[in-house]
């Protein structure tokens, strides 16, 4: 089974600095990699979607990269904000690509 | 468009109850699935249907049910509820299995006691 990490499960910024979120995997044979967000009492809402045959993937302020190679993924958020505070998780299809492996998320938080 | 909907968003049970937790899109998705998330756990798949009258087991399918009899709605069924299903359970779908981004609902926190 495909598993996810994602390193450290909570961080604190000031507000303008650049995010760093990285997100391991163990099976580098995935098709893409998903990174959501999820508010506090809220669902998850997908932020971007990378394709295997893809390096990034950009949406405004968010980055995301993908090493398939070396079962890694970073998402950058530049210039954070206080609305950018939130958790942030990763996700990988496996068993055929009917399934997703999350990771247990990132939770930030942005001090004004 | 509404998205995923699910009903209800709170729920209380007493042990051994039995209830149906209810989603429903409005995408003409063919992909629907349920997770729950609980601490410490992060999400997990519960059960998934690629289709109309297809569905399939995920990472946790002990002690839930699901059918699909249309497009549009996939509940899951909690037969007789244990503690151990205190959750908050998310409903999700897509155009294509993992090949899209998933679309979720805003959750159903259930509280067995």
């Amino acid at each position: 089974k495909q598993e996810v990490t994602q390193i450290p499960a909570a961080l604190s910024v000031p507000e303008g600095e650049n995010l760093v979120l990285n997100c391991s995997f163990t099976d580098s044979a995935i098709y893409n990699l998903q990174w959501f967000r999820q508010d506090p009492g809220k669902g998850l809402t997908s932020l971007l979607l990378i394709q295997s045959s893809q390096r990034e993937q950009t949406s405004g302020r968010l980055n995301a990269s993908l090493d398939k190679s070396s079962g890694r993924s970073t998402l950058y958020i530049a210039a954070s904000q206080p609305g950018d505070s939130a958790t942030y998780l990763c996700a990988v299809p496996y068993y055929g690509n009917n399934r997703l492996a999350f990771g247990k998320g990132n939770q930030v938080v942005v001090i004004p | 468009n509404a998205g995923v909907t699910q009903t209800p968003k709170f729920q209380v049970l007493k042990t051994g109850q039995s209830m149906t937790l209810q989603c429903a899109q409005d995408m003409n998705h063919e992909y629907m699935s349920w997770y729950r998330q609980d601490p410490g756990m992060g999400l997990r798949l519960i059960h998934y249907s690629v289709g109309a009258g297809i569905t399939d087991q995920g990472e946790v399918p002990n002690g839930y049910n699901v059918s699909r009899s249309t497009t549009e709605d996939f509940p899951l069924r909690l037969l007789s509820a244990a503690p151990s299903q205190t959750s908050v359970y998310f409903c999700a779908s897509t155009a294509a299995g993992s090949r899209e981004k998933l679309f979720f609902g805003s959750g159903t926190q259930l509280s067995v006691l």
